[in-house]
């Protein structure tokens, strides 16, 4: 089945290492998103791309970037991790001129 | 920008008995309002949707309405099962051009037995 696939699915750093957090997608979909889920916050926004040339910053981008690569590939970055960084990131995939969000398994970050 | 404001942070019901969930947004130009539940270590799904030229829609258990001119929507399940027990999110999307979801803040629901 097609599918969201992030990768990470748990991962547990340093303060001030790089960190990647990959997501690839077999749904054909165009647009891409990177969310942070914290307890009591929801869903938060970070990056969204419509097209391997289009980056948008969401609500809470600063201390994140991201790339996309390819029409299958999302990756966020974290240039130097710090502890309140530390949450629940979801990758997520939409169609254009569609609604639904497909959402990936999550990447678990935990930043000492 | 929008706003989502989401009640209650955690609500319990017995089994059988009905469960609502209310959200209110700030934007009144949101015509797109999705509900996405996640089961415990999982990730979101979309349960139920309307649009902003709808004031209700149901399927089997579960029914969303939608007050414009109030700027609030809201989730009803009907005959609660333990299944039903996970994070319920709202969410409004402003008008095409923006695609982005703004997310209520969560409602843990338990379903006792």
């Amino acid at each position: 089945d097609a599918d969201v696939t992030q990768t990470p699915r748990n991962r547990i750093t340093k303060t001030g290492k790089r960190i990647m957090l990959e997501c690839s997608q077999t749904k054909g979909h165009d647009r891409m998103y990177w969310y942070r889920q914290d307890p009591g916050l929801g869903l938060r926004l970070i990056y969204y791309s419509f097209d391997v040339k289009d980056i948008n910053k969401g609500e809470i981008s600063d201390g994140y970037s991201v790339s996309r690569q390819a029409q299958a590939k999302f990756s966020l970055s974290l240039e130097s991790a710090i502890p309140n960084q530390t949450a629940l990131y979801f990758c997520a995939t939409q169609a254009s001129g569609a609604n639904v969000l497909t959402f990936g398994a999550g990447s678990r970050l935990t930043v000492l | 920008g929008e706003n989502v404001e989401q009640h209650p942070s955690t609500l319990s019901v017995q089994e059988g008995d009905s469960a609502v969930i209310k959200c209110t947004y700030s934007d009144s130009a949101s015509n797109y309002f999705p509900w996405y539940k996640q089961e415990l270590g999982k990730r979101p799904q979309l349960i139920i949707d309307i649009r902003s030229n709808v004031g209700e829609k149901k399927d089997q258990r579960i029914a969303v309405t939608l007050n414009k001119t109030a700027k609030h929507f809201s989730l009803h399940i009907t005959e609660t099962q333990p299944e039903d027990s996970a994070v319920y999110f709202c969410a409004a999307t402003p008008p095409p051009g923006t695609y982005k979801y703004i997310f209520g803040t969560g409602t843990r629901l338990k379903v006792l037995a």
